[in-house]
């Protein structure tokens, strides 16, 4: 079975604090992705990684970077936490096609509150 | 325009009945297509694949129109523990660099009740 692990479940954070998330994955997956979901906004990409150390930007990258220094862990850094980035976070990853299903394996996900 | 498109609901509907979602995409380069689903307070997890053809998964149909630009899922003789949101998701293949990306939609809020 695929799993995802994300470093907390709940996490409460003052504005201006430099904030990281951690994703681990357990099935050798190339890609790996960070979502935000917000409610009436559904699943928002913010970054994605098709190799170490590689990084893509997604559809929402501002005020977020990212780290992928083993092919098992993807980090997401908020560089100084603002109050709109209250939101669930979720780490996904995928194996590469072709010929291979476009599955995401999604981890359990992170509520942010940022104060 | 978003890219996938939903009707957010909420359907709520007796056990036992029908229900279909639809879903639009806005790119005709579109792939792959899935339905997710996510329960509460939970990650999303893969439903089934949309083939062209059409599918079906025991109660679960799912139509893919290419022309139209459409997808459906309908849910037939709903439980209870189908109570969920339903994720409408596509893949954009660009020359295979996609590198996996998919674009979800908001997703349609389903609550069966007794």
């Amino acid at each position: 079975d695929v799993k995802v692990t994300q470093s907390s479940r709940y996490l409460v954070k003052r504005t201006g604090e430099k904030v990281f998330l951690e994703c681990v994955q357990d099935m050798d997956h190339e890609n790996m992705f960070w979502y935000r979901q917000d409610p009436g906004l559904g699943l928002r990409l913010i970054y994605f990684s098709y190799d170490v150390k590689m990084k893509e930007k997604g559809d929402i990258p501002e005020g977020y970077s990212v780290s992928r220094e083993k092919k098992e862990r993807f980090s997401l850094i908020l560089e100084s936490a603002s109050t709109n980035q209250t939101s669930m976070y979720l780490c996904a990853s995928s194996s590469e096609p072709p010929g291979t299903s476009y599955e995401q394996y999604f981890g359990p996900g992170t509520r942010l509150t940022v104060t | 325009r978003k890219e996938v498109e939903q009707d957010p609901g909420p359907f709520n509907v007796p056990e036992g009945a029908t229900v279909a979602f639809n879903c639009t995409y806005s790119n005709s380069a579109s792939q792959s297509f899935f339905w997710y689903r996510q329960d509460c307070r939970k990650e999303p997890k893969l439903l089934m694949s949309v083939y062209s053809s059409g599918n079906e998964d025991g109660r679960f149909t799912a139509q893919l129109n290419r022309a139209s630009q459409y997808i459906s899922l309908l849910i037939r003789d709903s439980k209870l523990s189908d109570s969920a949101t339903y994720l409408c998701v596509v893949n954009a293949n660009a020359g295979g660099t996609s590198y996996g990306k998919l674009t979800f939609g908001q997703g349609t809020i389903l609550t069966v009740h007794p």
